[in-house]
């Protein structure tokens, strides 16, 4: 596996189901990221880890809640979700979160679309 | 608040040139990026700028006028592949990216 690799691919599930997103990066990098996007949004930053440490949490609702075991996996675990989070959730990842000079460019897995019915 | 503009969609034809602008207010600048996206697939990189003036990397540059609060990102010899939405993001002052919603950019042949 090369990149950033998310499972699984497409999620239908019910409003009391939990579930839960899977994101593993092979590039080395030292932070993950999950975003959600929805139709004709702009990308929504929802957790940042650095080294395995959470340093952003943008006002996530707590029916989100994620974990970073290692620092080339990430999980988002769900419960209790309404219609409205039906969307794609994409993982990327980032050598690095900090630095002007340098890009630290983010690569982007190809994203969980969840249906909440 | 912090804000990313650019137009929502746009249509160019095979072999021409197209820009795509991108104007900012954020809390703070430490980089302005663009990414492509494919539908259905995930955002890639494209291109980074940090210091004022022209990026060329191909067939695509991007600009950046920190004072103007403004970017763009040009594209030349167009291909029908080069149809995907254009995504703008800039790093802030606590080195998150802020998106803008992105630029549709349609190819006719």
């Amino acid at each position: 596996e090369t990149g950033v690799t998310q499972t699984p691919r497409h999620l239908v599930m019910g409003m009391t189901n939990k579930k839960s997103l899977k994101c593993e990066q092979h590039l080395g990098h030292n932070a993950m990221y999950w975003y959600k996007q929805s139709a004709k949004k702009p990308l929504e930053l929802m957790f940042v880890y650095s080294l395995e440490e959470r340093v952003e949490n943008n006002s996530v609702p707590s029916r989100f809640s994620p974990e970073c075991p290692n620092s080339s996996h990430l999980f988002l675990h769900l419960h209790t979700l309404q219609p409205e989070d039906s969307a794609l959730y994409l993982c990327a990842s980032s050598q690095d979160t900090g630095g002007a000079l340098s890009s630290y460019e983010q690569y982007f897995g190809p994203g969980t679309r969840l249906t909440v019915t | 608040g912090q804000n990313i503009d650019q137009p929502t969609e746009m249509t160019a034809t095979e072999g021409a040139i197209v820009q795509i602008n991108c104007t900012y207010q954020t809390s703070g600048f430490n980089g302005l990026f663009w990414y492509q996206q494919h539908a259905g697939e995930a955002p890639t990189f494209l291109s980074y700028n940090v210091l004022d003036g022209l990026e060329e990397k191909g067939r695509f540059s991007s600009f950046l006028s920190r004072s103007k609060g403004y970017s763009y990102l040009l594209l030349k010899e167009l291909q029908m592949k080069d149809s995907a939405s254009y995504l703008c993001a800039v790093r802030d002052s606590n080195y998150q990216l802020i998106w803008g919603a992105g630029t549709k950019l349609i190819i006719k042949p």
